[in-house]
């Protein structure tokens, strides 16, 4: 089967600027969850969206925002970026039960 | 608030048993997880628990106790390739903001020859 795939995997910003971050769930899966993953702050949830509507949120300013479509696919916006801001942002969905299947992630490095 | 709290490294030798504790203090609890993440890459599930007890997947097992607030993870016949960073996770009822998995801050493992 084919996995979460996130785009793009690499990227590199400057202050002030935005993003928008893309993942792709496995096929037929309509949940994505979103988490950012700094080495201070470790892995925090941003926030998960099923069937277009957003289901949860983490504790996170509002620049950070996300959607999905109806095909699935989500994306996730950051604007007026900030040296913080630097992380690995991994998308998941759920496998079984309660567990989570990762995407391989995109890192953001903000200059 | 939320909280998940793990060791943030542990050393040991191929070949050795080791065992990653994870105590946790979260609203609206229901499982403990972990996963494991090599450097670069997506944290990959490793292991469950929705009931208190040991489960066992191979060299790995986790154990929880709900009346401990407590669980942790055994890794046996440690191998070079289990040099990883390890993550336990608590599950949570979906209707709790704040996400489904708060996840701990992450153990090194490093396995020396």
């Amino acid at each position: 089967k084919a996995g979460v795939t996130q785009t793009p995997r690499y990227l590199i910003k400057t202050r002030g600027q935005q993003v928008t971050l893309s993942c792709s769930p496995i096929s037929g899966h309509r949940s994505v969850s979103w988490y950012q993953q700094t080495p201070g702050q470790g892995l925090q949830f941003l926030f998960e969206y099923f069937s277009e509507t957003q289901r949860n949120k983490g504790n996170f300013p509002g620049r950070f925002s996300g959607r999905q479509f109806s095909n699935s696919r989500s994306e996730m916006n950051v604007s007026t970026l900030e040296l913080g801001d630097s992380a690995l942002y991994l998308c998941a969905t759920p496998e079984w039960a309660d567990t989570q299947y990762f995407g391989p992630g995109t890192r953001l490095t903000v200059l | 608030g939320q909280s998940l709290e793990q060791p943030s490294e542990v050393t040991a030798v191929e070949g050795a048993i080791v065992q990653i504790n994870c105590t946790y203090q979260t609203s609206g609890f229901y499982g403990l997880s972990w996963y494991q993440q090599h450097d670069g890459g997506a944290p990959t599930f490793l292991s469950y628990n929705a009931l208190d007890g040991l489960e066992e997947t191979g060299r790995f097992s986790s154990f929880l106790s709900r009346s401990d607030s407590y669980g942790y993870l055994l890794l046996q016949e440690l191998q070079m390739k289990d040099s990883a960073s390890y993550f336990c996770a608590a599950i949570r009822r979906r209707d709790n903001q704040g996400g489904k998995l708060i996840f701990g801050q992450g153990t090194e493992l490093s396995v020396k020859p």
